[in-house]
């Protein structure tokens, strides 16, 4: 009964370095969502994806790149990391077919920047 | 301009006491739906309940209800009898349904609530 999984939990880089968030998915969901949680700014959507193949720009998408090869699986990229990209990153992902379709999330992944 | 605003940063009750979590909202669509999710201290996010602008009925989830008054654009959450597990960050979203929406969340800044003994 995994839902929704991110993979790392947990990361630390320096400036500069690259790195990518996996997040999978095993509900056959069409919609994926990457967003950040920072203290008091809530949750912002950074990327999100509305089947395989497309990809489009949420609120804060800048420094941040993704790609959805796979219906499951939606990758969130960071090319070259900057400190304020220190935040706490979650998946979700939706299916509005049928019911109120709300985000099903990942359990976050914490990514320090220093 | 915030589409969605709580302006309760934090909030203390009671045990046993009820208590409303404001959330007001700003959209130009007809076809709108109003979430609320509880994030507790481990960090996960938990979907609490649903109001769709259509219904007419407040949405009731278990202790959980929804106090929907469109015309003000509120969609306040009612917790009733609380309890020490209900101390968490509340989230107010919204999805707006008009073209190209995408079905995307908007949400609020959080609201802290603490639920004392």
């Amino acid at each position: 009964n995994a839902g929704v999984t991110q993979t790392p939990k947990f990361r630390v880089l320096k400036t500069g370095q690259s790195m990518t968030l996996l997040c999978a998915q095993d509900m056959n969901h069409e919609y994926m969502y990457w967003y950040r949680q920072d203290p008091g700014m809530g949750l912002r959507l950074i990327h999100y994806s509305v089947g395989e193949g497309t990809t489009a720009k949420g609120e804060v998408p800048d420094g941040y790149n993704v790609s959805r090869l796979k219906k499951q699986n939606f990758l969130l990229g960071l090319e070259s990391a900057a400190p304020s990209q220190t935040s706490v990153y979650f998946c979700a992902s939706s299916y509005y077919r049928t019911g109120p379709g709300e985000l099903f999330f990942g359990e976050g992944s914490r990514l320090t920047v220093l | 301009a915030q589409k969605i605003t709580q302006t309760q940063p934090g909030m203390f009750v009671q045990e046993k006491e009820a208590v409303t979590l404001d959330c007001t909202y700003d959209t130009s669509d007809q076809s709108y739906g109003l979430f609320w999710y509880k994030q507790p201290s481990s960090g996960e996010m938990i979907f609490l309940i649903y109001q769709g602008s259509y219904d007419e009925q407040n949405a009731t989830e278990g202790r959980y209800s929804l106090n929907f008054q469109k015309a003000r654009k509120s969609a306040n959450l009612v917790i009733s009898a609380s309890q020490l597990g209900d101390s968490a960050m509340y989230f107010c979203a919204m999805r707006e349904d008009g073209g190209g929406s995408n079905y995307k969340l908007t949400f609020g800044k959080g609201t802290l609530l603490t639920v004392n003994p």
